[in-house]
């Protein structure tokens, strides 16, 4: 069955640190993966998105990811997080065939310290 | 632009008893979607409708669940007989195409059910 993993549950760290957030999914076939984000008390947005092409897309408020097509991988990254980053943030997978279903992860809980 | 609207936004519940959540999604998108979020997990697709028609159950726990999209637009979701283990926050989400493979999805504010 298809899924989608979210190695780190809970990352905590200090403004200016470096962020990476880890995804992983599990299929065969062409995929388009999106990264969404929670901020305390908001509904779930969309931060960035894949769809073909360069493999490093850049997306809102500094945040990137990389797809990286040989590890089912779809990072995101951002250089200096700040204390308005704190939030919980999902990785997504569409399946480009089919129902068109969206999967995604467990997500990861990010708090940074002011 | 209007969001992606849901009602109750919060539902206490006794075990056995039935609940409905509503939702009207944002003007003119073609696909709904229903989710179940339990704490600690990611969102989980119960259903998906392209306009009226259902695309995609196969999560749905059909002996207890149900859900409709009349007519298009808004959408219920049926809980009947609650159980405790479907406390979760309940989201449903739009998107604007009949083929959302590139769509952003917009969600609501979810319906937080707790069942007794």
């Amino acid at each position: 069955a298809q899924s989608v993993s979210q190695h780190n549950h809970h990352v905590i760290l200090s403004e200016a640190a470096s962020l990476e957030l880890g995804c992983n999914y599990s299929y065969g076939g062409t995929v388009n993966l999106f990264w969404y984000v929670q901020y305390p008390g908001q509904h779930l947005q969309l931060l960035l998105k894949y769809f073909s092409g360069d493999p490093l897309v850049k997306g809102i408020k500094g945040f990137e990811a990389e797809f990286i097509k040989s590890k089912f991988s779809f990072n995101l990254r951002k250089p200096s997080v700040q204390w308005s980053d704190t939030a919980e943030y999902f990785c997504a997978v569409i399946l480009t065939s089919g129902t068109y279903k969206y999967i995604f992860g467990t997500g990861t809980r990010l708090k940074v310290l002011a | 632009e209007a969001g992606v609207a849901q009602s109750p936004r919060y539902k206490i519940i006794e075990k056995r008893q039935s609940v409905a959540f509503w939702c009207n999604p944002i003007s003119g998108h073609a696909t709904l979607y229903w989710y179940q979020q339990i704490l600690g997990q990611g969102p989980k697709l119960l259903i998906q409708f392209q306009n009226n028609g259902v695309v995609d159950d196969s999560q749905l726990p059909k002996d207890r669940f149900s859900a409709e999209r009349l007519k298009g637009v808004d959408s219920t979701l049926k809980i009947q007989p609650a159980k405790l283990e479907d406390s979760a926050v309940y989201l449903c989400a739009s998107s604007l195409d009949l083929k959302p493979i590139r769509d952003e999805q917009f969600f609501g504010p979810g319906t937080r059910l707790t069942v007794l």
